[in-house]
């Protein structure tokens, strides 16, 4: 059972927005500025896609965003396309424990229908 | 541009330990800037962080592997490490070495990942 709570899948059609909601407590995600999210295609290592909440990294595409409310923070993919479809993960802080070590989410399949 | 390489036996028996290196290549493994941590991944899950080593050598555990997990640098072969004590089948995954900035801690680099499983 992972820390973050993340669908495990949501779906949308070239062109669409989807949002990837990552719920965690307020030992983490509500505690934190420290949301980052990773896209990972099969057999692959995890890219860094956003970091800091709402921060891309340089060579990310702006179709990637990121907010945080509460202990719920999202990624949101818009103008979706065929490339985009890969599993994401979030991942944040968490002091449940000292000190604070990383936690991730269960992941989230997209798929371009 | 920085790249890291895992490397290490590929089968390990339940109850050894399980042995891995990340090699550093095109960067410097002792800037301060950084640290550098073990992730790994089982087929078809999720990621799990294992944990951290600051270039000062202070480390970070994930409370769950803390008793089995020790990670080292080696500064002068730009290197560092991972042990994993008493393994079980549970350990099988594929195991990614990856950078962080100390200030975001978000992994901005990864190893391509090892696949190690545990059989006897």
């Amino acid at each position: 059972q992972s820390a973050l709570t993340q669908p495990a899948s949501v779906s949308g059609s070239p062109g669409q927005s989807i949002t990837i909601s990552c719920t965690g407590t307020s030992s983490d995600v509500g505690r934190y500025n420290y949301v980052s999210w990773y896209q990972q295609y099969p057999g692959k290592a995890p890219k860094l896609m956003i970091y800091d909440v709402s921060i891309r990294p340089s060579g990310v595409s702006n179709r990637f965003s990121g907010s945080k409310s509460g202990n719920t923070a999202s990624l949101i993919i818009s103008g979706l396309q065929a490339e985009d479809e890969a599993d994401y993960y979030c991942s944040s802080y968490s002091n449940t424990n000292t000190p604070p070590y990383v936690v991730f989410g269960g992941g989230t399949k997209v798929t371009v229908l | 541009q920085v790249q890291l390489q895992e490397s290490g036996p590929g089968l390990v028996k339940p109850s050894q330990t399980l042995s891995l290196t990340c090699t550093v290549s095109g960067g410097s493994i002792t800037s301060g800037n950084y640290y550098w941590s073990w992730i790994r991944q089982p087929a078809g899950k999720g990621l799990e962080w294992i944990g951290r080593i600051y270039t000062s050598g202070s480390t970070n555990y994930n409370p769950s592997l803390k008793s089995r997990v020790t990670i080292s640098v080696d500064m002068s072969k730009i290197q560092f490490s991972l042990r994993l004590t008493s393994v079980t089948a549970a350990d099988t995954a594929v195991y990614f070495c990856a950078r962080a900035v100390i200030a975001a801690p978000a992994f901005d680099i990864w190893g391509q990942g090892t696949m190690v499983t545990v059989t006897s």
